[in-house]
């Protein structure tokens, strides 16, 4: 079993939708949170980071933890075209150790 | 603020040979860490470099490993190619003891091994 799983799609949805991406983990000793964008041929960019559990809101994203379950979401609203990418989901245990990715789910925003 | 700088971009190396890949840090960042990423999977963790030394390292062989300069920029040698090490390899630069979290990656080296 990976230590972290995640649906590799692809999800393609019309423009406007709400996207909503999860991932699950086994490892309990994961605090840190995090979802990366990676557009074609490019290395992923960093758009949300959470401590714990909680939600994190940041503009059309918000990124949710629920430890108890080992589960994270990222919830994209008024999706846009320019949205379409691969997204990572991403997990450590402390700030100074090795960040696991999820195999990225490919998304499509339809126009 | 630079990026994270990798080069060469692209590479087309024979099974058996040896690959130098290099990679200059964002600016004020402390830890390197190198990562390889196969068609359609997600960044596989191959280890990390913080103040010159190995700061862990993933499930890769020996024949992977690594630099960190004291400028903080970093080398990846790979050696005794196989074709399986065709891949992008990523580059991603952090301050260890820093308010924000998470890395910066470069663009990565597309390396493929005929």
């Amino acid at each position: 079993q990976k230590e972290v799983e995640q649906d590799p799609g692809p999800l393609s949805v019309p423009e406007g939708a709400i996207v909503s991406l999860n991932c699950t983990y086994s490892n309990s000793a994961f605090q840190y949170f995090m979802w990366y964008r990676q557009y074609s041929r490019k290395g992923p960019e960093l758009l949300m980071y959470t401590y714990s559990s909680g939600n994190k809101e940041d503009g059309r994203f918000t990124a949710q933890v629920d430890k108890s379950s080992k589960y994270i979401s990222l919830f994209i609203r008024d999706s846009q075209p320019s949205d379409s990418a691969t997204y990572l989901c991403a997990m450590s245990g402390s700030s100074a150790s090795k960040i696991i990715f999820g195999s990225g789910t490919r998304l499509s925003i339809r126009p | 603020e630079t990026g994270v700088t990798q080069s060469p971009t692209h590479l087309i190396k024979t099974r058996g040979q040896q690959v130098t890949l290099r990679c200059s840090s964002q600016s004020g960042h402390n830890t390197v860490s190198w990562y390889q990423q196969a068609l359609g999977q997600g960044p596989q963790f191959i280890f990390q470099y913080y103040r010159e030394e190995e700061n862990g390292r993933g499930n890769f062989p020996p024949r992977f490993s690594g630099l960190q300069f004291p400028n903080y920029s970093s080398e990846l040698n790979v050696n005794a190619l196989e074709l399986d090490d065709s891949a992008l390899y990523l580059c991603a630069s952090s301050l260890v003891g820093g308010q924000n979290y998470g890395y910066t990656f470069g663009s990565g080296t597309r390396l493929t091994v005929v």
